[in-house]
């Protein structure tokens, strides 16, 4: 069945290092890829989206590309910021349903 | 402001009282659903609907029931809740009816605890 699996966590950065979160799936179709982001005590949000093979989705300086021949969905960010601490989510979408990863927690220390 | 609101934030319970968490949207989005969020596991889906009077199981859909009888709201039934019903609940709506260009708008929680 489809699935998203991402990078483990927790994972501590100090502010300006270059962040990395790695997410590959499993799907039957053409699904659409979304990154969600969800901050203490908050509902998930949604951070960036790619909805084909080769999109480049793109928010608030977080980068990640749909990758069909390697089936993956990297998120990235080349300066992270200490409100950037949050947990971060990968998922997709196949029409009828979401599949979500298991969230990666991201702490940026001053 | 568009947003999705779950009724209540917290709440105990003990086991085999009967609940419901209330869920409503203002976006008048075709497509909602419900997930449980627990550690190590991520958010699994509980249940979704792609309309009105339309409703189908998801990967944990045992336990619970739900209606959606007008399409902003979809509350979450618990007929007889058990301690492993402990955890973060999320509804989330989003429009074209799930379809793979819609992102999902999340509400802020439930946490339930099941004594």
């Amino acid at each position: 069945g489809d699935s998203v699996t991402q990078m483990e966590g927790p994972v501590t950065l100090s502010e300006e290092a270059f962040l990395t979160i790695n997410c590959t799936y499993t799907a039957t179709g053409y699904p659409s890829l979304f990154w969600y982001v969800q901050y203490p005590g908050e509902g998930l949000q949604l951070l960036l989206k790619a909805t084909k093979a080769d999109d480049k989705g793109s928010n608030k300086g977080f980068e990640a590309t749909y990758r069909k021949e390697t089936t993956s969905f990297h998120l990235e960010k080349g300066s992270v910021q200490v409100s950037d601490s949050a947990v971060y989510f990968c998922a997709l979408n196949t029409g009828n349903q979401f599949y979500f990863g298991t969230g990666t927690s991201l702490t940026v220390i001053p | 402001e568009a947003q999705v609101t779950q009724n209540p934030r917290y709440l105990i319970t003990v086991t085999g009282k009967k609940l419901t968490v209330t869920c409503s949207q203002n976006m008048n989005h075709e497509y909602m659903s419900w997930y449980r969020q627990d550690p190590g596991l991520g958010l699994r889906q509980i249940y979704y609907s792609m309309n009105v009077e339309v409703t189908d199981k998801g990967d944990v859909p045992e336990g619970y029931k739900v209606s959606r009888k007008e399409k902003r709201n979809f509350p979450l039934i618990l007929e007889s809740p058990s301690p492993n019903q402990t955890s973060l609940y999320f509804c989330a709506s989003s429009s074209h009816r799930g379809s793979e260009n819609s992102p999902l708008h999340f509400g802020n929680g439930t946490r339930l605890t099941v004594t």
